[in-house]
């Protein structure tokens, strides 16, 4: 059974750090590109990143770029999202999807909350 | 960006009666392979989204037979044939054809 377990999510002060990160079990973790998505609450859905299976290509979202770094270990099985120089509009769950083919994807973890205030 | 508009933001329903949501994007989503990146989610209040349509048209899964999907080009249509109660919470079409992907506003279904 495919599985993705986000963690990492806090409360942490505008400008500050955050890593996230995703455990996945039950697949082959290296043969797929993975994604990041968030949502603010109460709001819809906005992708933030995506990564091949290598770590050799990555996308973002240009809200994020040059904020967020999605990185992964394949041999931890791990996807990882570090957030610097947070912004209060940051506020979300954001989720770990696992990318079954090209420009979708199927599994979702459950979120982690990101909560940017002081 | 290719910006994806949902209509109707919200969609009252009748127990076994059909509905339909429909969503069309600023820029055809044929990619340069020939195929249509577009899919349907579904999101029931306090869970995480649940694909239910990849490609336009093609059912996940253990997806129930009374959701379909339909279109091509810049508009496309999610149908439940006759909604259950378990139909019940928020609909977003997304594409996957241009970078970065992005999602409809949601259309909830109540």
């Amino acid at each position: 059974e495919v599985q993705l377990v986000e963690s990492g999510g806090g409360l942490v002060q505008p400008g500050g750090s955050l890593r996230l990160s995703c455990a996945a079990s039950g697949f082959t973790f290296s043969s797929y590109w993975m994604s990041w998505v968030r949502q603010a609450p109460g709001k819809g859905l906005e992708w933030v990143a995506n990564i091949k299976q290598d770590g050799s290509e990555k996308y973002y979202v240009d809200s994020v770029m040059g904020r967020f770094t999605i990185s992964r270990d394949n041999a931890k099985n791990s996807l990882y999202l570090q957030m610097n120089t947070l912004r209060a509009e940051d506020t979300a769950i954001f989720y770990c999807a696992r990318a079954d083919m090209i420009g979708t994807t199927d599994h979702w973890g459950q979120g982690t909350l990101v909560t940017v205030s002081s | 960006d290719v910006v994806m508009t949902q209509s109707p933001l919200s969609l009252p329903v009748t127990l076994g009666q059909p509905a339909s949501i429909s969503c069309r994007s600023s820029q055809s989503l044929v990619h340069s392979d020939g195929n249509t990146y577009l899919s349907w989610f579904q999101q029931r209040p306090g869970q995480s989204p649940r694909r239910l349509i990849y490609e336009v048209s093609d059912r996940d899964s253990g997806v129930p037979d009374r959701f379909s999907g339909s279109g091509s080009g810049i508009d496309f249509t999610l149908k439940i044939n006759r909604v259950e109660a378990e139909d019940v919470g928020v609909y977003y079409c997304m594409q996957g054809t241009h970078w970065p992907w992005t999602f409809g506003q949601g259309t909830k279904v109540e």
